[in-house]
């Protein structure tokens, strides 16, 4: 079945450093979401991207949605203590499937 | 006002007990969904319903039943409560079925003794 794999599992960065995350699915999507869900929260909808090679920004935030539509990447610009949490990709089929999840802490 | 809202936010229970979790979202949206985290932060959709109408059901075990009253209320009951199902349950909703899900509760918190 569909996987959508997100590496790496976890990133340590001191604050101001960048951070980066990479989304792969098995299969075209047609379509990626991305969510962000903090320390004893829920997950939050930041954003989706729908064309191939699509680029968006969000403040400090870029998402990118790569030519073939297999995979996509979140890169965060001087990370701040805010940034904390865990950023999951989703991709559409018949379940909308969560990748495995990035959590990502920032050192101040 | 809270989009979805849902009930209890903590539920500690012994093993072999039943238990429901209720959800209610005020979006107006067609399509809502049960989504169970596990201690490593797995998100995995367990159902979907869309105008009250079961649309997806994972190979979740016959213990756990959804029910939609309405389209703004999706409830999980869970019968003879288990070990492994110690997790948070997210309930979601989204406009429709063709878009992914846009506003999460703020989860339940199972733990089993």
């Amino acid at each position: 079945g569909q996987q959508v794999m997100q590496i790496p599992q976890y990133q340590h960065v001191q604050e101001g450093e960048d951070f980066t995350t990479y989304c792969n699915s098995s299969t075209t999507l047609s379509n990626i979401q991305w969510y962000k869900q903090r320390p004893g929260g829920h997950p939050v909808f930041l954003i989706q991207l729908v064309k191939s090679g699509e680029v968006k920004k969000q403040k400090r935030l870029t998402f990118q949605f790569g030519e073939a539509k297999k995979n996509s990447s979140l890169h965060i610009t001087a990370t701040q203590t805010t940034d904390v949490g865990t950023y999951f990709c989703a991709g559409p089929g018949l379940q909308y499937i969560f990748g495995t999840g990035t959590r990502l802490k920032v050192l101040a | 006002d809270t989009a979805v809202s849902q009930t209890p936010k903590y539920l500690v229970t012994q093993m072999g007990n039943d238990k429901s979790i209720k959800c209610e979202q005020n979006l107006g949206h067609d399509t809502m969904y049960w989504y169970k985290q596990d201690s490593k932060k797995f998100l995995k959709i367990m159902f979907s319903y869309n105008n009250k109408e079961l649309i997806i059901n994972e190979t979740v075990p016959n213990r756990f039943s959804p029910k939609s009253p309405d389209k703004a209320h999706l409830n999980l009951h869970i019968n003879s409560l288990e070990l492994g199902d110690s997790a948070v349950y997210f309930c979601a909703s989204s406009q429709r079925m063709d878009v992914q899900p846009q506003h999460f509760g703020d989860g339940t918190r199972l733990s089993i003794l």
